[in-house]
């Protein structure tokens, strides 16, 4: 199974919103609402901010959201702070009863 | 309070095989949660490695089910990966990690950085 392709970089001015993409096939991201994205910050784990697509752990801010069509989802962190830099990551459960992590997106506040 | 930890060597030699013990609290693997492995080279990508439920088989990634078995000890609960015939391509840092939303890995380990090196 190949890697769900992701953008290397996305960037916004605090307080903009900013949107990640993750494509898939339809043996993985069109398969199952089963997507999830994760954010890292250097030297930490990474940390689940999205599950089944569009659901938030709790604790997580309503700023960020997810939503999915067809081979695709997307990740929308809207009202960028600063803290929200650093890399996303998707992630989505497949028909072979695995996951599979995207390629990564570095996020910069400008 | 639910917490992961891994354990195991930080270095290995090529062609060696890697042990590592993730023991972990505050749940157990019981139903359709699901206890397992995440990797990351150095710089690069998360990689699925593998996942064990309570009664589900054992979920291994295409790209490394060859190599890799995965085993859980309930009574002690600790969950085990084994990578065998180590290599270079192999170092990474290793997250144990616990799947208790459906798809979604929101308890993870700090990880343990493993390097493959003679």
């Amino acid at each position: 199974q190949s890697a769900l392709t992701q953008p290397p970089s996305a960037s916004g001015s605090p307080g903009q919103s900013v949107t990640i993409s993750c494509t898939g096939t339809s043996s993985d991201v069109g398969a199952y609402n089963y997507v999830s994205w994760y954010q890292q910050h250097p030297g930490e784990a990474p940390k689940l901010l999205l599950y089944e697509v569009t659901k938030r752990p709790s604790g997580v801010p309503d700023r960020f959201s997810g939503s999915k069509s067809d081979n695709a989802a997307s990740l929308t962190v809207s009202g960028l702070q600063a803290e929200d830099e650093g890399d996303y990551y998707c992630s989505s459960y497949t028909r072979s009863n695995t996951f599979v992590f995207g390629t990564g997106t570095r996020v910069t506040v400008l | 309070q639910i917490t992961l930890k891994e354990s195991g060597p930080t270095l290995v030699k090529p062609t060696e095989t890697l042990t590592l013990t993730c023991t972990f609290s505050g749940f157990s693997l019981t139903g359709a949660v699901g206890v397992g492995w995440i990797r990351q080279p150095p710089g690069q990508a998360l990689e699925w490695v593998a996942l064990i439920y309570e009664t589900i088989n054992e979920r291994y990634s295409p790209s490394l089910s060859s190599r890799v078995t995965i085993t859980k000890d309930t009574s002690k609960n600790q969950v085990a990966l084994t990578v065998a015939n180590m290599d270079p391509g192999d170092t990474a840092t290793y997250f144990c990690v616990y799947e208790q939303l459906p798809g979604g890995f929101n308890y993870w380990g700090q990880g343990t950085l493993v390097t493959v090196s003679s």
